[in-house]
This record gives structure tokens, sequence and C-alpha cells, in this order.
């Protein structure tokens, strides 16, 4: 089956420092590769997306890219903010199927520093 | 107002004792699934359901069980044979024929074993 591996696990960076994390993955099937954001006692929530038939998509501070040869994924935000601690969590979908299974990786506890 | 939700929110449960976890979702979603959140590892996979009627074990489905009567509910039954179950529990929903996977997660169960 699909294994994702995340790092790094803790992240501390100052207001207004980019933030980098990574993810890679095992099936070249998968095609789908979500972000998703856990703030302390909440539910996960999207913040970010991208499909294999592309390289890059940003939305405002959030970037991600895809690698698909070397089968890695990374999560950028620049210009953080305090309100951006929270764990982050990558994803990929199970060999390339519709339905939505997802495997996720083990979690990056991002501190912003004021 | 469209969601998912969980109930209870908290959850004690003695040694021995079976639990069942609710979750709920109007979304109008097929698929729906199951996720154990301990810390840094990530969410990992109990079950999952792509249609009512029909599911399937996760990653870690040992000492779980599950039905799938209605489209809108998905419990969960904690058994006596898991080992270890304290743990935060996260039901999530998606509409697989949609080409974006989304998962929308409940707010989840914290599930304490006395």
């Amino acid at each position: 089956g699909e294994n994702v591996e995340q790092h790094p696990s803790t992240l501390s960076v100052q207001e207004g420092d980019s933030a980098v994390i990574k993810c890679t993955y095992s099936d070249s099937a998968s095609n789908y590769f979500p972000w998703y954001k856990q703030e302390l006692g909440k539910r996960p929530q999207l913040i970010i997306d991208i499909r294999s038939n592309v390289g890059e998509k940003k939305d405002q501070r959030i970037a991600v890219t895809l690698n698909k040869t070397a089968k890695h994924f990374s999560l950028h935000i620049t210009e953080t903010q305090p309100e951006d601690s929270a764990v982050y969590f990558c994803a990929a979908n199970a060999g390339g199927t519709s339905y939505g299974k997802l495997t996720f990786g083990q979690g990056t506890i991002l501190t912003v520093h004021p | 107002d469209g969601g998912i939700t969980q109930s209870p929110k908290y959850l004690f449960r003695k040694e021995g004792q079976n639990v069942t976890l609710s979750c709920e979702q109007n979304l109008n979603h097929d698929a729906m699934y199951w996720y154990r959140q301990d810390p840094g590892q990530g969410l990992r996979l109990i079950y999952y359901s792509q249609i009512v009627n029909d599911f399937q074990k996760g990653d870690i489905a040992e000492g779980y069980s599950v039905s799938r009567e209605k489209k809108e509910s998905f419990p969960l039954t904690v058994t006596s044979a898991q080992k270890n179950p304290t743990a935060f529990y996260l039901c999530a929903s998606s509409s697989p024929g949609q080409a974006r996977n989304e998962q929308f997660f409940g707010p989840g169960t914290r599930l304490t074993v006395l």
C-alpha cells in the first residue's frame, strides 16, 4: 500500500520567515496530494491540494510543489504569521483510485514566534 | 446547515467494555472514513465505506467494527479486543465522484479508557 513520509516533525520559525514541509510517497499511481491544517483541539481542514498533472499551485501565502519523478511534494508558507501555528498533514491518494482513500503523513508541528 | 458531526465529544470507558462512536453527515457524500489520531503518528485509517452496506478495513482495523446501513451514518464500535483504545477519533466524508477528493472532517471524539 501507499506509504507517506513527512519531515520535519517539528518546525519553529520567526514571524515573517518562510516555512517548508516536505513529503515523499511510495505509490507511483497516486495522483492527488492534499495538505491539511489542524489547529489545537480542532478538526483538520484542507488548505491546498495539487493533482499530478501540475507541478506547482499557489494560493496567497501558501504554495505546493510536486515532483512526480522523485515522488515528493512540499508545502511552502511565506511571510508566516502566528496564526499559521498548527499541525500540518500531507496526504496522497491510494493507487490512483478515485474513491478518495488517503494515506497521511505523520504531521509537522509548526510554531511561528511573534 | 451542511456538515459532518460526531458525538459524543468526550467518552470514557472502562476496560472490557464496548463503546460506539457516532458519525453523521448531511453532505450527501457517498464515502465515509474513520481515523485514529495519536501524537506523532498522524491520521491512521481504521475503516472506510464507499457506498451503503459496504465497507473495507483500513490499516489498523483490529479491535474495531463498523456498519453502514444509511448513507448519512457510519458508526464505529471500539471493542474490548482493542488493546490501546485511548485516542482521538476522527470521522470524515467525501464525494469520490468529484475530481477533487477533499475529505471533510468531523470535530472528533476523544476516547479515554479508565
